[in-house]
């Protein structure tokens, strides 16, 4: 079964300055899909950046942007020019890119632990 | 407007009483899944659906019931809630296609079990 690992609970950044999220996660498939979530204090669920693990060129979104290290199995998101409304729940995750029709593992969507952000002015 | 609609957003119960929670979808989606929240443990999922009648548990289905009789719903029920169910709950659904990857999610139901 697939594992999503977010090793860091709590971070805290200064506004304007840049901070990265780890993330590993740990499969036996070929091709699926990585995604950073943002959670504000809201509870909204905020898609932030997506990643499909046959391109090896890493994505970027304005000022997210993640390293993608598909040996390694690592997906850090970096966060450039932290701004006040930045601070959040952050989640990693994972999905297959296969559905049980295909023989994948069902296209299940699992997540780490999070990460708490802080921003502080 | 592409939602997932989920009622209701806060809940208080005793245990014992049985609930539902309900989810439902206006994308035509296939897939759909219920999640916990609690801090320090993330997401965990409870239960999800391919298509219609077709479900399947997940990490932390004990005391949950699901039933997907329709394509846009997905109801969560607890039978005889208990007080370690107090948990922030979401629905999400996307499609199944491959390719089709993002996850619409519910605003949340916080449920809470005295």
């Amino acid at each position: 079964a697939q594992t999503v690992t977010q090793s860091q609970p709590e971070m805290s950044v200064q506004e304007a300055e840049t901070v990265t999220l780890s993330c590993t996660y740990d499969t036996s498939e070929s091709d699926y899909y990585l995604f950073w979530y943002k959670q504000p204090p809201s509870r909204q669920m905020i898609l932030v950046i997506r990643q499909e693990a046959y391109k090896q060129q890493n994505a970027t979104e304005n000022r997210f942007s993640v390293n993608f290290q598909k040996a390694a199995k690592s997906f850090s998101l970096k966060i450039s020019d932290s701004q006040l409304g930045d601070a959040a729940m952050y989640f990693c995750a994972y999905r297959s890119a296969f559905s049980s029709l295909y023989g994948g593992s069902q296209g299940n969507l699992i997540f780490g632990k999070g990460t708490k952000l802080s921003v502080k002015p | 407007e592409a939602q997932v609609t989920q009622n209701p957003r806060y809940l208080i119960t005793v245990t014992g009483k049985k609930l539902t929670v309900t989810c439902s979808q206006n994308m035509n989606h296939e897939y759909m899944s219920w999640y916990r929240q609690d801090p320090g443990l993330g997401l965990r999922q409870i239960y999800y659906s391919m298509n219609v009648e077709v479900t399947d548990k997940g990490d932390v289905p004990e005391g949950y019931k699901v039933s997907r009789k329709e394509k846009r719903n997905f109801p969560l029920i607890l039978e005889s809630p208990s007080p370690n169910q107090t948990s922030l709950y979401f629905c999400a659904s996307s499609s199944a296609s491959p390719g089709a990857e993002k996850l619409f999610f519910g605003s949340g139901t916080q449920l809470s079990v005295l």
